[in-house]
């Protein structure tokens, strides 16, 4: 298996773009958390799925962020507009129910950088 | 105050030496511990997992967790170069089929040759 795919890698937009970070779970995986990470604050949990339906969006900083995973092969993570304290590494992590350990796998992240 | 504290470091050990990092945590509903490894530029990925207190080994690394002083460890033995990375905690309380993961801050650990 690839494990977790996620694109872009790398992201430079400007302040009040929209921009949308992808990602791909490992097959057969029904959880899905998207994180933040940066310096000041450490990781992260912005929201996580549970077989596509959103369980958890506490973490989600403002209206301006939104996820969606419309089916169990892909999830979205959008900020609209973007401002530039939303610079940060934003990591997809994925876990299959029958992972005894709680494992969750994380993918490469995409770099954000807004200007 | 944070739920998990973690001393961010950075922390530069020669190589051989026997490095340690801890984690302090808040929450007494947490009953499962994680230790995640992350290499520069890379996503974390998960090294020890623990269930309530006491000592789990695997190979250098071992996991201590103290649950009535809210402490964990983790400890590497003759650590090497390839070792250098941020290695974060992780908790997760019990009682359900899932509980979110909180996570501390990150230790960036560098081993020199």
């Amino acid at each position: 298996d690839a494990g977790v795919i996620q694109s872009p890698r790398h992201e430079v937009t400007e302040m009040g773009q929209e921009v949308t970070l992808r990602c791909k779970p490992i097959s057969g995986h029904d959880y899905l958390f998207w994180y933040r990470q940066t310096m000041m604050r450490g990781l992260e949990l912005l929201i996580y799925f549970n077989n596509n339906v959103p369980i958890d969006d506490s973490g989600m900083p403002e209206d301006r962020f939104s996820a969606k995973m419309p089916n169990a092969s892909f999830s979205t993570l959008k900020i609209q507009p973007s401002e530039p304290r939303d610079s940060a590494v934003y990591f997809c992590a994925t876990r299959g129910q029958t992972t005894s350990t709680d494992t969750q796998y994380f993918g490469p992240g995409t770099r954000l950088t807004v200007l | 105050q944070k739920e998990v504290e973690q001393d961010p470091g950075p922390l530069s050990v020669p190589e051989g030496a026997i490095v340690s990092l801890n984690c302090t945590y808040s929450n007494s509903a947490f009953q499962y511990f994680m230790w995640y490894r992350q290499y520069s530029r890379k996503g974390p990925e998960l090294l020890m997992y623990t269930y309530s207190s006491g000592n789990k080994e695997d190979g250098r690394f071992t996991a201590q967790v103290d649950k009535s002083s809210k402490y964990i460890s983790l400890f590497i033995r003759d650590s090497q170069p390839s070792d250098s990375a941020t290695y974060l905690c992780a908790m997760k309380a019990g009682g359900t089929s899932y509980g979110k993961l909180t996570f501390g801050q990150g230790t960036i650990l560098t081993v020199h040759p």
